[in-house]
C-alpha cells in the first residue's frame, strides 16, 4: 500500500457541484498539505497543515475549505466547484525539523475535471 | 515576491552526456533548495536538497549552490532515457513557515 493514499484518483464533475478529496497516509507524519497542479506551472499551496488542530491557508486557498479528521486524514473540499479549479491535485506529508519539515512525500494525485 | 525561476525546456540531451538543470531564486533568505523529480502524469519524488554552498553529489546527480549568486543548478551525469521527467526546484525560506516556493519546472528529455 501507498505511504500517501488518494481518492479519488480522478473526477469528472459539473459546476456548482460540492467535491471531496480526500487524503490519508501512514508515514506518521505530522504535517499534511494539498497543492494544486496547472499545466507548466509550479506546485501552488492551497492549504496546509501541522497537526491535527493547526490548519493554515496556503497561497490559494479562496473557494477550498479542508478537515484534518485525524493525524492521519486531511481532506480537500470544493464547496461549489467552478471550471477554473480544473487541475490535479496533489496531498503531501512531511516530517519535523529544519530540512525534514521539506523532504515531501506526495500522493499519487486527483486529477478534477470541472465542466 | 518570493519567486523560483527555471528554464521550462525541453532541455534535450544526448544519453550518456551530462544534463544541467538551473534554477535561481528571488529571496536571498532562502536557505535550503531541492530537486524533485516528476515523470508525466505522476507525483513528484525528492531527488536530493542542499543548504551549503558548494556541491553535493549523490550517485549520478550533483547539486550545486551558490547563495550569492542565488543559483541552483542539478547535474546528472551519464544521463538515461530514464532520467526523461520534469525537474522541479523549491527554496525553503525560515521566514515562510517552513513553506515551500516552487519553480515551474524543466522538461529534460533524453535521447537515446
Amino acid at each position: 500500500d501507498a505511504d500517501v493514499t488518494q481518492t479519488p484518483r480522478n473526477r469528472i464533475t459539473k459546476t456548482g457541484k460540492r467535491i471531496m478529496l480526500e487524503c490519508s497516509q501512514t508515514k506518521g507524519h505530522d504535517r499534511m498539505y494539498w497543492y494544486r497542479q496547472d499545466p507548466g506551472l509550479g506546485l501552488q499551496l492551497i492549504y496546509y497543515s501541522f497537526d491535527v488542530k493547526d490548519i493554515n491557508k496556503g497561497e490559494i486557498s479562496d473557494g477550498y475549505s479542508v478537515s484534518r479528521q485525524a493525524q492521519a486524514k486531511f481532506s480537500l473540499s470544493l464547496e461549489s466547484a467552478i471550471p477554473n479549479q480544473t487541475a490535479l491535485y496533489f496531498c503531501a506529508t512531511s516530517d519535523l525539523g529544519l530540512a525534514g519539515a521539506n523532504v515531501l512525500t506526495f500522493g499519487a494525485g486527483s486529477r478534477l475535471t470541472v465542466l | 515576491q518570493k519567486e523560483v525561476e527555471q528554464n521550462s525546456g525541453p532541455l534535450s540531451v544526448p544519453e550518456g552526456a551530462i544534463a544541467s538543470l538551473n534554477c535561481t531564486y528571488s529571496d536571498r533568505g532562502s536557505q535550503s533548495f531541492f530537486w524533485y523529480r516528476q515523470y508525466s502524469g505522476k507525483s513528484p519524488e525528492l531527488i536530493m536538497f542542499i543548504y551549503s554552498n558548494g556541491d553535493k553529489e549523490d550517485g549520478r546527480f550533483t547539486a550545486q549552490l551558490n547563495k550569492a549568486s542565488q543559483y541552483v543548478s542539478l547535474l546528472i551525469r551519464d544521463s538515461q532515457p530514464s532520467d526523461s521527467a520534469t525537474y522541479l526546484c523549491a527554496a525553503l525560506t525560515l521566514g515562510s513557515n517552513y513553506q515551500l516556493i516552487w519553480g515551474a519546472g524543466t522538461k529534460l528529455i533524453i535521447k537515446p
